[in-house]
């Protein structure tokens, strides 16, 4: 098992263009997850998805778009990046269907991004 | 707003000392209470969890944190510290039916021979 992968590791961007994160897991878990990771602000989620074709706003969704593509798959769009998106982002997974708020989060490996 | 806190950015120890790292909430109801670890330039890494029962929960790597009902705590401990525990640590809760997290700003710790 791979667990959870994203693509690429590293990407710099010039302010006003676009890119997609890419994510995946392999474990049929229910729900997947966006964070951004700033020093000394934790881990702060953009959306979710709880379930196949269902997706939600986290704490800090504003530049950002998702797509749930299947069980596996789940996108972070942004669609003009701004220097306030450098940042490095996690996806994550996790076998909680709606209303479980219990089991733990399974993490990727993290996309460093930089917004010249 | 709901929240946990990690007040020490940094905690320092010697190897073969006993650890500890610190969280309070302040989350109302009954909330689910994580502990998860990061090395350099990797994602984050479950430890252990309190959902309910025995206040004393018991992790992967030795771990083991303590729910405190009356502290709002949930603090991290390990008995003899290791230089390879050194790392960022996150407490982190869920509540009621989100299932999402909400995590704390990380408490680096460092451990030295």
């Amino acid at each position: 098992n791979a667990g959870v992968t994203q693509t690429p590791k590293f990407q710099v961007l010039k302010t006003g263009q676009s890119m997609t994160l890419q994510c995946a897991q392999d474990m049929n878990h229910n729900s997947m997850y966006w964070y951004r990771q700033d020093p000394g602000m934790g881990l702060r989620l953009i959306y979710y998805s709880a379930s196949e074709g269902t997706t939600d706003k986290g704490e800090v969704p504003n530049g950002y778009n998702v797509s749930r593509l299947n069980k596996r798959e789940f996108s972070l769009r942004l669609e003009s990046a701004a220097p306030s998106q450098t940042s490095v982002y996690f996806c994550a997974s996790s076998v909680a269907l709606a209303g479980a708020s219990s089991y733990e989060q399974y993490f990727g490996p993290g996309t460093r991004l930089t917004v010249t | 707003a709901q929240s946990v806190a990690q007040p020490e950015d940094q905690v320092n120890v010697a190897e073969g000392n006993p650890l500890t790292v610190k969280c309070t909430y302040s989350v109302s109801g009954n909330p689910y209470l994580f502990w998860y670890v990061q090395y350099p330039n990797r994602g984050l890494q479950f430890l252990l969890k309190y959902i309910t029962g025995d206040n004393l929960v018991k992790g992967s790597y030795g771990f083991e944190a303590e729910f405190n009902k009356s502290q709002t705590s949930f603090h991290l401990k390990k008995p003899s510290a290791l230089v390879s525990d050194s790392a960022l640590y996150f407490c982190a809760f869920a509540t009621g039916t989100a299932s999402k997290l909400t995590f704390g700003t990380g408490t680096r710790l460092q451990v030295t021979l």
